[in-house]
């Protein structure tokens, strides 16, 4: 089944404790992007990778860092995480290099940062 | 850069009778505007786009309509159903590009049986 796996779905934390939330997908997609959501801000731009060792900014990078080793992962790292992450995170691939434009996301991940 | 205004944010309609929600966008260049629907629980899903060379698509009871002189486009439901409760997304992009696809900021839609 084609799919895009994000773990885990819920996390608690607390602030400055380094944490990873990992994002496979299986599509063989090039282009994968990791979205935050907050209440009446809809979905924002973290930072997308268009493929293997190339990544970009999107409208929210600060305090993220993502590394594209592999076509299949796309991990989102907080370094230092502070309350302002709080937020529900969500990770999406598509083939759009290749002129598809539809985004398949994960189930998302509720982080909390204490 | 783009920018997309969603309306409403909330929007509560009687199960059977239409639904609309509109964005606008402000960059020019956008030529592709997605629509998502996200359930409870669940990673938005893509439901029905349109390319500026179009102005208007269907799919069963769902379609989208798109202004370019006004920078407008719309999703209407028609006929709508409790399975149609959720969260809808409408978003904009240069179709094929590098560049980045910019959400709207959401509408809860709500079924009243």
């Amino acid at each position: 089944e084609a799919q895009v796996t994000q773990n885990p779905r819920y996390l608690i934390t607390v602030t400055g404790k380094k944490l990873t939330v990992t994002c496979s997908q299986n599509m063989n997609h090039e282009y994968m992007s990791w979205y935050r959501q907050d209440p009446g801000l809809g979905l924002r731009q973290i930072y997308y990778s268009m493929n293997v060792e190339v990544t970009d900014k999107g409208d929210v990078p600060e305090g993220y860092k993502v590394s594209r080793k592999e076509k299949r992962n796309f991990p989102l790292i907080l370094e230092s995480p502070s309350p302002n992450q709080t937020s529900l995170y969500f990770c999406a691939s598509s083939s759009r290099n290749r002129g598809n434009e539809k985004l398949f996301f994960g189930s998302g991940t509720q982080l909390s940062v204490l | 850069g783009e920018n997309v205004e969603q309306h409403p944010s909330t929007l509560s309609v009687q199960e059977g009778d239409s639904a609309v929600i509109k964005c606008t966008y402000s960059d020019s260049a956008s030529n592709y505007f997605p629509w998502y629907k996200q359930e409870l629980g669940k990673g938005p899903q893509l439901i029905i786009d349109i390319r500026s060379n179009v102005g208007e698509k269907k799919d069963q009871r769902i379609a989208v309509t798109l202004n370019k002189t006004a920078k407008h486009f719309s999703l209407h439901i028609t006929e709508t159903q409790p399975e149609d409760s959720a969260v809808y997304f409408c978003a904009a992009s240069v179709y094929s590009s590098a560049s980045k696809i910019i959400f709207g900021s959401g509408t809860r839609l709500s079924i009243r049986p």
